[in-house]
């Protein structure tokens, strides 16, 4: 499975652009990356995927690195509900889906 | 619509009872998932359900029971519960392989 790498945690400012990076370097190249994240007292939540090209939709951007070993989630303007717990999830095409301890995002306002 | 339903959402147990965690999905999802979440750390699978009929271990299943009742319903059971499954406990739904999963809210159980 692939592993990666996320900061602990990252601070932003309300209504500023937040990038947050994962790094996935053992990833093989029919993996997709999954981005979710988890508001406090509630389930994760799906944000994004891609493949190779970046990708774009209501709630986020992903930006992936044209070697495939690192991408880069993207919130256009951080509101105080964008605060979570961010997990960058490599899919490897099966169904064991493996969480790790991913990026705790505080937004200030 | 209702999405993924888990009931309870709540439940204490004593040591050595057993426990059935529901969960329901109106979404037509294939796959079906449970995990635990211990504080402080990110979601593990106990067990997984491809496709109706089909269940398989994930990376903790040891203390858990599951059956893929039909396609809408995943059941998580606790035969004989023990402290150290006090956790949360999350059911997810997804269209199969390498597609989004669909979570519910959760089901916090704290064992005594």
């Amino acid at each position: 499975d692939a592993k990666t790498t996320q900061p602990n945690s990252m601070e932003s400012n309300e209504e500023e652009p937040v990038h947050l990076p994962c790094n996935h370097s053992t990833i093989s190249g029919t993996d997709y990356i999954h981005w979710y994240r988890q508001l406090p007292s509630q389930g994760p939540e799906y944000v994004i995927h891609g493949l190779t090209s970046n990708v774009n939709n209501r709630m986020a951007s992903l930006a992936i690195a044209e070697d495939r070993k690192s991408s880069t989630l993207i919130l256009h303007r951080a509101t105080l509900r964008d605060a979570a717990v961010y997990y960058c999830i490599p899919n490897t095409g099966g169904f064991k889906t493996i969480f790790g301890a991913g990026t705790r995002l505080f937004v200030k306002a | 619509n209702a999405g993924v339903t888990q009931t309870p959402k709540f439940q204490v147990l004593k040591t050595g009872q057993s426990m059935t965690l529901q969960c329901a999905q109106d979404m037509n999802h294939n796959s079906m998932y449970w995990y635990r979440q211990d504080p402080g750390m990110g979601l593990r699978l106990i067990y997984y359900s491809a496709s109706e009929g089909t269940t398989d271990k994930g990376e903790v299943p040891n203390g858990y029971n599951v059956s893929r009742l039909n396609k809408r319903e995943f059941s998580l059971r606790l035969e004989s519960a023990a402290p150290s499954q006090t956790s949360v406990y999350f059911c997810a739904g997804g269209t199969g392989l390498a597609q989004p999963q669909h979570f519910g809210d959760g089901t916090r159980l704290s064992i005594l």
